[in-house]
């Protein structure tokens, strides 16, 4: 079965700081994997995709994500954290079933950005 | 061009009762799938609807049903109420069946009381 693991379920930075969301996966074969972001009262929005086209993955607002076959992770980054990115972040993997895709989310972290 | 949009954004009922909860797709869009986020958790996957059928189902009872319209609008009834179906709703929608690049509803919030 497939599912993604968020290794921590807060993380704080001062802002101008970078970010580093962690995301490690299982999948028996090549997945796909995305990174979402829900603020307070708003929808899911999706930051990036990785579908094995290129390991380093760039999404919205600065945020990047780099597939790691090797250690199974797909960790979020991002150079410079502002306080607009106070959020939930979520890892995501896409399960192909007999009706077509469904997604898998992690159980989240939450970000919070310190002057 | 509106996104998606749920209704209503916030529902009280009592156990044992049902619950019906409508989202409309981005425009465009022709599938709609459903997802329960359970406070502190990640969204889980209820079910998927493209062309009027049922198409993928996660694991969830059967007192959870839905319904898409020939208008691609989609609704999500749950029968006999627990305490444990509280949980914010979210609708979802994208294009030909497929999951890979979904746009969200802000979400209906139900209470079980």
């Amino acid at each position: 079965a497939q599912s993604v693991t968020q290794l921590d379920s807060h993380v704080s930075v001062s802002e101008g700081t970078p970010v580093l969301l962690r995301c490690n996966y299982s999948s028996s074969y090549s997945p796909s994997l995305f990174w979402y972001v829900q603020h307070p009262n708003k929808g899911l929005q999706l930051l990036l995709k990785y579908t094995s086209a290129a390991t380093l993955v760039k999404g919205i607002n600065g945020f990047e994500a780099e597939f790691k076959k090797s250690e199974t992770s797909f960790h979020l980054t991002k150079p410079s954290a502002h306080m607009s990115d106070a959020a939930e972040y979520f890892c995501v993997v896409s399960l192909l079933g007999r009706g077509g895709n469904k997604l898998t989310f992690g159980t989240g972290t939450q970000l919070k950005v310190e002057l | 061009d509106a996104g998606v949009t749920q209704s209503p954004t916030h529902l009280i009922k009592t156990r044992g009762q049902q619950v019906t909860l409508r989202c409309s797709p981005k425009s465009g869009h022709d599938t709609v799938s459903w997802y329960q986020q359970a406070l502190g958790q990640g969204p889980q996957f209820i079910f998927q609807y493209y062309e009027e059928e049922e198409r993928q189902r996660g694991n969830f009872p059967d007192r959870f049903s839905g319904h898409q319209f020939p208008n691609y609008s989609s609704e999500l009834n749950v029968n006999a109420l627990l305490l444990g179906d509280s949980a914010l709703y979210l609708c979802a929608s994208s294009y030909g069946g497929t999951s890979e690049k979904l746009f969200f509803g802000s979400g209906t919030q139900l209470s079980v009381l």
